[in-house]
């Protein structure tokens, strides 16, 4: 079956400028989870959604990220005026459930790079 | 503190050699999840195998087995006779408590496997 995937897969924008990245998950799973990866280092969390509300969003940086899931399905992470250090690859996962293993399936993430 | 350390940025490993990569972890939680994950040069998260801190058996996916020592918060990731299609990132993680969701990751081990 189809992954997780992410759209664009590159975005080049300017500083101070608003970029969307969108992620559509697994079919059917009900977590969704986004990740920012700098280069170098391991994923950091920003914000996991539980169908369609954020259940914990610990890791957005400041008020210039947002992300929504409306429908439960779809997610778009929005990030105002952007600055260089927000760029970065930015990795989305989706789960099946709550219970077990709970394994978290990434996308292919979308490289933002901020000139 | 480092939730999660991985202390080898790098492994160099010889073809059909057995590999171990370090992973330590820190959290006062009693129930936890330890994940190792593989990034090949196309970004991808590949999930490879899963321990949980109630798990008495070391757990094992082919030629992955994870060398889980609770005592000394170690769960370094085994990889038997190495091949060529080995050379990638890998990350600890770490899903700490029952309800978090999130993955909190090291900073990675870049291995690679020479012919």
């Amino acid at each position: 079956g189809a992954g997780v995937s992410q759209t664009p897969s590159n975005k080049v924008t300017e500083k101070g400028k608003y970029v969307e990245l969108r992620c559509d998950p697994i079919s059917g799973h009900t977590a969704l989870y986004w990740y920012r990866q700098s280069l170098g280092q391991g994923p950091e969390f920003l914000i996991y959604f539980q169908g369609t509300g954020a259940a914990d969003d610990s890791g957005l940086p400041n008020d210039r990220f947002f992300a929504v899931r409306p429908e439960g399905s779809v997610s778009t992470l929005k990030i105002q005026r952007t600055e260089r250090g927000d760029s970065a690859v930015y990795l989305c996962a989706s789960s099946p459930r709550l219970a077990g293993i709970n394994e978290q399936f990434f996308g292919p993430g979308t490289r933002l790079t901020v000139l | 503190a480092q939730k999660i350390t991985q202390t080898q940025p790098g492994m160099f490993v010889q073809e059909k050699e057995a590999v171990t990569l370090d992973c330590t972890y820190d959290t006062s939680d009693q129930s936890y999840g330890l994940f190792w994950y593989k990034q090949p040069s196309s970004g991808e998260m590949i999930f490879l195998i899963y321990q949980g801190s109630y798990d008495e058996q070391n757990a094992t996916e082919g030629r992955y087995s994870l060398n889980f020592q609770k005592a000394r918060k170690s769960a370094n990731l085994v990889i038997s006779a190495s091949q060529l299609g080995d050379s990638a990132m890998y990350f600890c993680a770490m899903r700490e408590g029952r309800g978090a969701q999130k993955l909190v990751f090291g900073q990675g081990t870049r291995l690679t496997i020479n012919p």
